[in-house]
């Protein structure tokens, strides 16, 4: 079965200090990656996503980059974080079949004071 | 641009009643999935929708999709605690749109 890793899974970061947040899926081969960000208040908004290694496709431009270094590995980074970037970061994986189901990680909550 | 839309954004139930979720939509699309999120938590899938007139049932849970009128319900039936989350839809327009979620709770 598939599995989805998300760490860390708490942060608190100083405002203008570095983010690197990290994720695998395990038991799946070339999966369709995703970055959310869901921001108090419930939505979720796209972040990044990639449908294979080296390809990423950005959503929303901001501070925010990902990369996809090996086929089961999601990369979110940033060179200075905001006050604006906390938040509740989750990583999904879909591709599964011919349609999008997406099944998400247990999340980063991100907290930049 | 798709848009999605659920109401009610808040609901607040007793338990043993019955309710109904709606999340309606803006383009055509026949795909449709509905999460389960408990405070603090990830999303969890609970149903995939995937033709016109689809109906799926897990527990007290149904959820159904309409193209033709591009909206899809999701009904509780007898309500318990343990229901208390936040549900939201998502419409694949090629990328998944979400909707606003709707914070159910449910009291005794």
């Amino acid at each position: 079965s598939q599995t989805i890793h998300q760490w860390p899974a708490t942060l608190v970061q100083p405002v203008g200090s570095p983010l690197s947040l990290e994720c695998t899926v395990e038991g799946t081969s070339n999966p369709n990656l995703y970055w959310y960000r869901q921001a108090a208040g419930r939505g979720l908004q796209l972040l990044f996503y990639s449908v294979g290694i080296g390809q990423i496709s950005s959503e929303v431009p901001q501070n925010l980059s990902a990369s996809r270094p090996q086929d089961r590995q999601f990369i979110l980074s940033s060179k200075k974080l905001l006050l604006s970037d906390s938040g509740f970061y989750l990583c999904a994986w879909g591709g599964l079949a011919n349609y999008n189901e997406q099944f998400f990680g247990p999340g980063t909550r991100l907290t930049v004071l | 641009e798709l848009k999605v839309e659920q109401n009610p954004l808040f609901l607040s139930m007793q338990e043993g009643k019955n309710y109904t979720i709606y999340c309606n939509y803006s383009t055509t699309s026949d795909r449709l999935y509905w999460y389960r999120q408990d405070p603090g938590k990830s999303l969890e899938s609970l149903f995939v929708l995937l033709s016109n007139g689809a109906v799926k049932q897990e527990g007290r849970l149904m959820a159904s999709l309409d193209t033709k009128a591009r909206l899809s319900t999701l009904h509780i039936t007898a309500a318990v605690h343990d229901l208390s989350a936040t549900y939201f839809c998502a419409v694949d327009g090629g990328k998944l749109i979400f909707g606003q979620g709707t914070e159910l709770s449910v009291k005794p």
